[in-house]
């Protein structure tokens, strides 16, 4: 069935370093939707993408959507502690327009 | 505004007891969504409902499990008899989207443990 790979599952930076999380999928998205989790939290809507190769900012987090809309990356800029959590992709499923939630990228900031 | 509102917050209960989850949707919102989350499986879909009406439960994982929202602003998930392995943060959320464009509004879960 549809699938979606998000790379890296962990990953450990300084506060005050960049963090990038990616998304891929095999088959073309309509759409994909960004959520945050904070540990022991629920997922937080951030942000839809919709067309091929947009471009979305929010203050320090820069999400793209690949031009074949067949992947996407948020880009984090010197993290800080409230960055802390998981981080979901979340395209739509073809099938029956669900979305498909991958394992989620989780930020660590080092001590 | 009130967001998603689940309860209980936290369930502690012993193997082959009944367990009822609570939610509350946003008002407006015409999808309400029961998701799952264990660090094994993710988040994983249970069954939904647009305009109250269960739409799909091919995520629920046994007969065990049951759902229904008898109307717009409440909705019911229900476990008999429970078992160890349903210990999970157990998640409703809603949208006033049942097709993935619009966000999904999430509660702050029931925590799950089956003794």
């Amino acid at each position: 069935g549809q699938q979606v790979m998000q790379i890296p599952q962990y990953q450990h930076v300084q506060e005050g370093e960049d963090f990038t999380t990616y998304c891929n999928s095999s088959t073309t998205l309509s759409n994909i939707q960004w959520y945050k989790q904070r540990p022991g939290g629920h997922p937080v809507f951030l942000i839809q993408l919709v067309k091929s190769g947009e471009v979305k900012k929010q203050k320090r987090l820069t999400f793209q959507f690949g031009e074949a809309k067949k992947n996407s990356s948020l880009h984090i800029t010197a993290t800080q502690t409230t960055d802390v959590g998981t981080y979901f992709c979340a395209p739509r499923r073809d099938s029956n327009y669900q979305l498909i939630w991958g394992a989620g990228t989780k930020l660590i900031i080092k001590p | 505004d009130a967001g998603v509102i689940q309860s209980p917050r936290h369930e502690v209960t012993e193997m082959g007891q009944e367990v009822t989850l609570r939610c509350k949707p946003i008002s407006g919102h015409n999808s309400l969504f029961w998701y799952r989350q264990t660090m094994m499986r993710g988040l994983e879909l249970l069954i939904y409902f647009n305009n109250n009406v269960p739409i799909d439960d091919s995520g629920m994982p046994e007969d065990r499990f049951s759902a229904k929202m008898p109307n717009a602003s409440f909705s019911t998930l229900k476990i008999q008899p429970s078992e160890p392995r349903d210990s999970a943060v157990y998640f409703c959320a809603s949208s006033d989207a049942l097709t993935g464009a619009q966000p999904q509004h999430f509660g702050d879960g029931t925590r799950l443990s089956i003794l």
